[in-house]
């Protein structure tokens, strides 16, 4: 089944720089990869995804560059605000039994942004 | 008008014992999962339906026990509560199977003691 790997786990930054968090997946039918912040004590929610036909996707602050035959995918945001601290997850939607499976998680990226 | 919602919000048990979360949403999906998320944050899944038929069960041991009445409900029965089942249950439904987003409940923070 599909295998999702994200670094760092950790990650702080000076409000206003940039920060990356990227994550590679192993199951190369694999077509869906959305990305989910999840701020403490609430659940996860949607901040952006791309499919596999398309190798960059960018809204305000926020993009993600998927490299398909590398494997991997990275989310990027720029002037990182307090607001931004949060745990980071990607995920991948693997294949199951020759079907659409199921979402599969990084194991998150805990993002500080110092003011 | 809540997309996602679980109940109960926070659940205490002791060992042994059995308990039930519900999940319902109001979007009109098709497909329902359930995630647990351990201490270490780590989202895991556990089961996903479609149209009310168990599609994937990932590997879950059989105390727990998925039920799916309609496809706007999914709610989960674990039996013989054991102290490694606390965490925190997320429901999440998705329109289909395939590529699209999926909206989570709220969450369940069950203690076993």
């Amino acid at each position: 089944g599909e295998n999702v790997e994200q670094h760092p786990s950790t990650l702080s930054v000076q409000e206003g720089d940039s920060a990356v968090i990227k994550c590679t997946y192993s199951d190369s039918a694999s077509n869906y990869f959305p990305w989910y912040k999840q701020e403490l004590g609430k659940r996860p929610q949607l901040i952006i995804d791309i499919r596999s036909n398309v190798g960059e996707k960018k809204d305000q602050r926020i993009a993600v560059t998927l490299n398909k035959t590398a494997k991997h995918f990275s989310l990027h945001i720029t002037e990182t605000q307090p607001e931004d601290s949060a745990v980071y997850f990607c995920a991948a939607k693997g294949w199951y039994g020759g079907s659409q499976g199921n979402l599969i998680f990084g194991k998150g990226t805990k993002l500080s942004v110092k003011p | 008008d809540t997309a996602v919602s679980q109940t109960p919000k926070y659940l205490v048990t002791q060992m042994g014992n059995d308990k039930s979360i519900k999940c319902e949403q109001n979007l009109g999906h098709d497909t329902m999962y359930w995630y647990k998320q351990d201490s270490k944050k780590f989202l895991k899944i556990m089961f996903s339906y479609n149209n009310k038929e168990l599609i994937i069960n990932e590997t879950v041991p059989n105390r727990f026990s998925p039920k799916s009445p309609d496809k706007a409900h999914l709610n989960l029965h674990i039996n013989s509560l054991e102290l490694g089942d606390s965490a925190v249950y997320f429901c999440a439904s998705s329109f289909t199977t395939g590529n699209t987003e999926a909206f989570f409940g709220q969450g369940t923070r069950l203690t076993v003691v």
